[in-house]
């Protein structure tokens, strides 16, 4: 089954604490990305990447890294959690074409609670 | 960069009406237009989009419409079943295409 893989699905951290969040997809896509969702703010994108080894930055990128050493897997990476990036993220990946990013897939999210 | 704003933020209908959401956008360029359903505890979910060379396009009980010149897009649901209640978002990418911004998100309630 084609999908995205996000784990884990709940985590809670103390402040401080670094954590990775895995994301893996199984589509051979190149495009991949990370979202967090908010209560009244939508889905804000944190950092994406267009193929191996190639990463930006998206809106809201501080606080957090990413790597993307093979195709298939996108870990987002909290180097010193804090309070404020208590939220509901979503990993995405899509096929392209070109430059232009078209039909995500998303994961089913991990909802993160810093404490 | 892009700014996508998404109308109305919640949504109730009786079921069997029909529902609009509409979203606007700031970026001329942009040329390609989705709409993703969340359902609880779950991921959004692509349901349609539209590129920008047309202007319709129909997907059995919903459809989305694009106006280029106003610069915004909207998505139609007709005949509203329960199963239709969800989280509904639009988005529209940057002009370079490899970003996607989303809108606010539309809670859409469909009463029984």
């Amino acid at each position: 089954e084609a999908q995205v893989t996000q784990n884990p699905r709940y985590l809670i951290t103390v402040t401080g604490k670094k954590l990775t969040v895995t994301c893996s997809q199984n589509m051979n896509h190149e495009y991949m990305s990370w979202y967090r969702q908010d209560p009244g703010l939508g889905l804000r994108q944190i950092y994406y990447s267009m193929n191996v080894e190639v990463t930006d930055k998206g809106d809201v990128p501080e606080g957090y890294k990413v790597s993307r050493k093979e195709k298939r897997n996108f870990p987002l990476i909290l180097e010193s959690p804090s309070p404020n990036q208590t939220s509901l993220y979503f990993c995405a990946s899509s096929p392209g074409q070109g430059r232009v990013v078209i039909g995500y897939t998303f994961g089913s999210g991990t909802r993160l609670t810093v404490v | 960069g892009e700014n996508v704003e998404q109308h109305p933020s919640t949504l109730s209908v009786q079921e069997g009406d029909s529902a609009v959401i509409k979203c606007t956008y700031s970026d001329s360029a942009s040329n390609y237009f989705p709409w993703y359903k969340q359902e609880l505890g779950k991921g959004p979910q692509l349901i349609i989009d539209i590129r920008s060379n047309v202007g319709e396009k129909k997907d059995q009980r919903i459809a989305v419409t694009l106006n280029k010149t106003a610069k915004h897009f909207s998505l139609h649901i007709t005949e509203t079943q329960p199963e239709d209640s969800a989280v509904y978002f639009c988005a529209a990418p940057k002009a370079a295409g490899n970003k996607l911004t989303f809108g606010g998100g539309t809670r859409v309630l469909v009463k029984p």
